[in-house]
């Protein structure tokens, strides 16, 4: 099993949608799981953090299930302006080198 | 504040030339990180910097790699006799120090490498 693992999608959803995309992880001493945003042809930035159950910021909310090793993202009333890509991050080693995952890719059109 | 700069943005190269990379990370920041992603992957880990500790180079593909931070600030990252499959954007990360645990990385713009 890798380390972080996510379905590389795409995501094909029309504006207004509900999606959510999962992320699963093989290290279950793993403490803090984040999720950053890629947009195409730029760096990574930093969507949210999850240290506990999970995580809601406005239209975003993330959740960890550490029974089945998995975290998910769940974007509500979906804008145009959220096509990017998702990567999950999960801490690993001695908790400074993240582990990233593939990511997922969404595309919301009109 | 300044972000996390890199330069250059682009550098075409011939197969078999030496590349240097360079990264300015945020001010205060002590801890970098090297990644190089390919086309449609995600980030691989090449090498981190913390403080005056030795780097952990665990990440690099081959000898041909190599970086250095001087002064706890400024990293190079080095790729000797470059060969067509190092292809990629390479990504600089600064981060806070947290003692040990993680914290959020702040990524530069990247390098587009191309070797021909």
């Amino acid at each position: 099993r890798k380390e972080v693992e996510q379905d590389p999608g795409p995501f094909n959803v029309p504006e207004g949608a509900t999606v959510a995309f999962n992320c699963t992880y093989s290290n279950s001493a793993s403490q803090s799981f984040f999720w950053y945003r890629q947009d195409c042809r730029k760096e990574p930035k930093l969507l949210m953090s999850v240290y506990s159950s999970g995580n809601e910021d406005g239209r975003f909310t993330a959740q960890l299930n550490r029974a089945s090793q998995y975290i998910s993202l769940l974007i509500r009333d979906s804008k145009l302006s959220d096509s990017a890509t998702y990567l999950c991050v999960v801490p690993s080693g001695g908790s400074y080198i993240p582990t990233f995952g593939r990511g997922t890719s969404l595309i919301v059109h009109p | 504040g300044a972000g996390v700069s890199q330069s250059p943005s682009n550098k075409v190269t011939e197969k078999g030339k030496d590349v240097e990379l360079r990264c300015d990370p945020i001010s205060g920041h002590t801890a970098l990180y090297w990644y190089r992603q390919s086309l449609g992957q995600g980030l691989e880990f090449l090498i981190y910097f913390q403080g005056n500790s030795a780097p952990d180079k665990s990440g690099l593909p081959s000898d041909r790699f190599s970086a250095e931070r001087t002064g706890g600030s400024v990293s190079t990252l080095t790729i000797q006799r470059t060969q067509q499959e190092d292809s990629a954007v390479y990504l600089c990360a600064s981060s806070l120090y947290g003692g040990g645990s993680y914290n959020e990385q702040f990524f530069g713009p990247g390098t587009r490498l191309t070797v021909l």
